[in-house]
C-alpha cells in the first residue's frame, strides 16, 4: 500500500496563477483534509470531506476550493495564487469509528512557493 | 469547541523520561485525546489516543485525569531520534463530522 500520496511534491506559481494538487489514498478512507503548515507553525486546517462528494470548510479556507468526486483523491485548487499561499501543504486520510476520529495518515507534503 | 494548550518547547537529555502537558477545558463529553509527532519535512505521525485514564503502547504512555481537562505525553528514555515537534488533538465535531485541528505543538529537543 503506499497510503497517501500528493502530486506535486514541489511547485513555484507567479502571483495569480492557478494550479490544482492532488491527493490520493489506497486505505479505502472516508476523511480527508488539507492542511497547510507555514516555517515554524502548526498545521492550520483548510478544507476537509468527510465522503465522496462532500467538502466542509475547515480554520482557514479563503482562497482555496476542494472536490471529491472520488473517495479515494481529494484534491485543492488555487485559483489565483498569491504570496501568502506560500506554504507547505499536507493532506492526510482516517476512516472514523463513530464519535472517534481514529489515526489520521499523512502524505508527504507540497511544497508551494508563490512569487 | 474544544482548543489546546501546550508548552511552546521542552529541552531533555538523553535517557530522561519526558512529559508534556496539554490542556484542554472545554473537551466534550464524546472526543478522543489524540497526540501526533512531527519530524521536519515530514507529516505528522499518530502517536496514541485515549479517552480516560492510562493508554500505554511500545512508544509512549498517555495519562488523563477524572476530569479529563488535561493530558500528560509521556515518553520514556529519550533518545536523540526523539527530537520532534508534538501536537495534542481533540476532535472537533460539528455538523459535517470529525475535524482534526492542530495548535502549535510543542518542540522538543534532545541533546546528548
Amino acid at each position: 500500500n503506499a497510503g497517501v500520496t500528493q502530486t506535486p511534491k514541489f511547485r513555484v506559481l507567479k502571483t495569480g496563477q492557478s494550479m490544482t494538487l492532488l491527493c490520493a489514498q489506497d486505505m479505502n478512507h472516508e476523511y480527508m483534509y488539507w492542511y497547510r503548515q507555514d516555517p515554524g507553525m502548526g498545521l492550520r486546517l483548510i478544507h476537509y470531506s468527510v465522503g465522496e462528494g462532500t467538502t466542509a470548510k475547515g480554520e482557514v479556507p479563503d482562497g482555496y476550493n476542494v472536490s471529491r468526486l472520488k473517495k479515494q483523491n481529494f484534491l485543492l485548487g488555487l485559483e489565483s495564487a498569491a504570496p501568502s499561499q506560500t506554504s507547505v501543504y499536507f493532506c492526510a486520510s482516517s476512516y472514523p469509528t463513530g464519535e472517534v476520529n481514529t489515526e489520521a495518515f499523512f502524505g508527504q507534503g507540497t511544497r508551494l512557493t508563490v512569487v | 469547541l474544544a482548543k489546546t494548550t501546550q508548552p511552546i518547547s521542552m529541552d531533555s537529555y538523553e535517557g530522561q523520561e519526558v512529559n508534556i502537558t496539554c490542556s484542554h477545558n472545554n473537551i466534550a463529553t464524546n472526543d478522543y485525546i489524540t497526540w501526533y509527532q512531527q519530524f521536519p519535512s515530514q507529516g505528522p505521525r499518530f502517536i496514541i489516543q485515549g479517552y480516560k485514564t492510562k493508554v500505554t503502547n511500545e512508544v509512549a504512555s498517555l495519562f488523563i485525569p477524572a476530569d479529563r481537562k488535561s493530558s500528560t505525553l509521556s515518553l520514556p528514555r529519550v533518545s536523540l531520534s526523539d527530537t520532534a515537534v508534538y501536537y495534542c488533538l481533540v476532535a472537533m465535531n460539528n455538523n459535517a463530522g470529525n475535524m482534526l485541528t492542530f495548535g502549535g505543538g510543542t518542540r522538543l529537543m534532545v541533546k546528548p
